[in-house]
């Protein structure tokens, strides 16, 4: 299909590790993104995956990438309060060097 | 160094009138990319440019809408005679060189949105 697709919620405890899935469109797309939204604020770049690479890890964050699959997946260890957001994941599609498209997000509330 | 400014954060219009959005790239970064999000929805592409120059303005609905990049002052995206359906989060991204480079090229810093309303 031609959408990058999410859940659209996702609730966890604090201290517990959450884990916001993504399934992309285009196998050939180069790079894979995860971006932030906290309410009222534009989007923070979180991190993001070469498609070459099946997993990237920065501090709390850690990101899989399965291309057989198109499938993406962003773990928050130890989530925190400030953790609540939305989350989108982008692909830059291969021929398409302008661009990011982008998931409709996961908004993750994350509950004491 | 300020980020990506863009103003009004919040913009109401009736149908029919004009809604013009400003956005001042992060000091430095030549290149600028408009998105558009609908209630509900991700983000998606409008329009690049770069210094008087449109590159990709795939994302543009052909009538009523325009942008602009100016050498100098703010990059303008224009909305003319505005109907209900053009309400809806704008913003504007910058970076310091264009989407083909390598990953350190595809970094987009976004602005914190101007927010449309047409009543």
């Amino acid at each position: 299909g031609e959408d990058v697709e999410q859940s659209l919620f996702l609730s966890v405890r604090e201290g517990d590790s959450s884990v916001i899935n993504c399934t992309y469109t285009d196998s050939s797309s180069t790079y894979l993104y995860w971006y932030k939204q906290e309410p009222g604020a534009g989007l923070q770049l979180l991190t993001y995956i070469f498609s070459n690479m099946d997993m990237k890890q920065d501090q709390r964050l850690t990101v899989l990438l399965n291309k057989k699959d198109k499938h993406l997946s962003l773990r928050i260890a130890d989530t925190q309060t400030g953790d609540s957001a939305i989350y989108f994941c982008a692909e830059k599609r291969s021929g398409t060097a302008s661009k990011l498209t982008f998931g409709t997000g996961t908004r993750l509330q994350v509950t004491l | 160094n300020a980020g990506v400014m863009q103003n009004p954060r919040h913009l109401v219009r009736r149908r029919g009138q004009e809604a013009r959005l400003r956005c001042s790239p992060m000091k430095g970064h030549s290149h600028v990319y408009w998105y558009r999000q609908l209630p509900e929805e991700g983000l998606k592409f409008m329009v690049y440019l770069q210094k008087e120059n449109i590159i990709d303005e795939s994302g543009m609905p052909k009538e009523r809408f325009s942008a602009e990049f100016p050498k100098e002052g703010p990059s303008i995206l224009r909305i003319q005679q505005v109907v209900r359906g053009d309400s809806a989060a704008y913003f504007c991204a910058s970076s310091d060189t264009g989407m083909t480079g390598g990953p350190g090229a595809n970094v987009l810093t976004f602005g914190a949105g101007s927010r449309l309303t047409v009543l």
